[in-house]
């Protein structure tokens, strides 16, 4: 049973314009949810995050919304730029003694065209 | 060096072999972490430690070791492992606290043959 899913396997956006990727989570006792950045070859790098008492984060061109009731977050990113091409992870994190439990969805690659 | 460094980047074996992964943190953090990647399949939580103590054990097989001697070293001891067992094995740390996520180090590529 995935707790954490991301249902686009791939997304295609022209350079300049709203990259949106979406997030849908099965279990209310998530509190904080994240969104990571992979290229091949490299370790998931961390990008934005929200806690469960918010509805949106905003960093640079990043912006978290997290809607409770729906149970689902989106990243947006504006304007796209070339170099934002790469695999996206969306993770809800549960504390667990002290440590992180972050529970991941499968991925979305995210390709931004010239 | 600073973050979270793991060795061997790619590592072949066979079925009989025993053989380990290392990771090393450099960030303070008191939290690790083995994460498996498999194709077309999320990153999947093995194990986890928060100050040297494992607190959790996500139903992984007895083939797989995990150690944690300190809160700057992780290790992973494969034995016996079977050719469904080759995925990206990702190394993360965290500090107990905080909600920023895990600093994952670059993975391990193994392939079981």
């Amino acid at each position: 049973d995935q707790q954490v899913k991301q249902n686009s396997p791939s997304l295609s956006v022209q350079e300049g314009r709203i990259s949106i990727l979406n997030c849908d989570y099965t279990n209310s006792m998530f509190d904080y949810f994240l969104w990571y950045k992979k290229y091949p070859a490299e370790g998931p790098t961390f990008l934005i995050s929200i806690s469960s008492i918010k509805d949106k984060n905003e960093d640079g061109r990043f912006t978290v919304f997290l809607n409770k009731s729906a149970k689902h977050l989106s990243l947006h990113i504006v304007p796209s730029q070339p170099g934002d091409s790469a695999v996206y992870f969306c993770a809800a994190s549960a504390s667990i003694q002290g440590a992180q439990k972050l529970v991941f969805g499968q991925g979305t690659r995210l390709t931004i065209n010239p | 060096e600073t973050g979270v460094t793991q060795t061997p980047r790619h590592l072949v074996m066979g079925m009989t072999n025993k053989k380990s992964l290392k990771c090393e943190q450099h960030l303070g953090h008191n939290a690790m972490y083995w994460y498996k990647q498999s194709a077309k399949k999320p990153l999947e939580l093995m194990f986890v430690y928060s100050l040297e103590e494992r607190v959790e054990n996500n139903s992984v097989p007895s083939r797989f070791s995990p150690e944690c001697p300190n809160s700057s070293h992780l290790f992973l001891h494969l034995h016996t492992l079977q050719p469904e067992d080759s995925a990206l094995y990702l190394c993360a740390s965290s500090h107990s606290g905080t909600n920023y996520g895990y600093t994952f180090g670059s993975g391990t590529r193994l392939t079981v043959v």
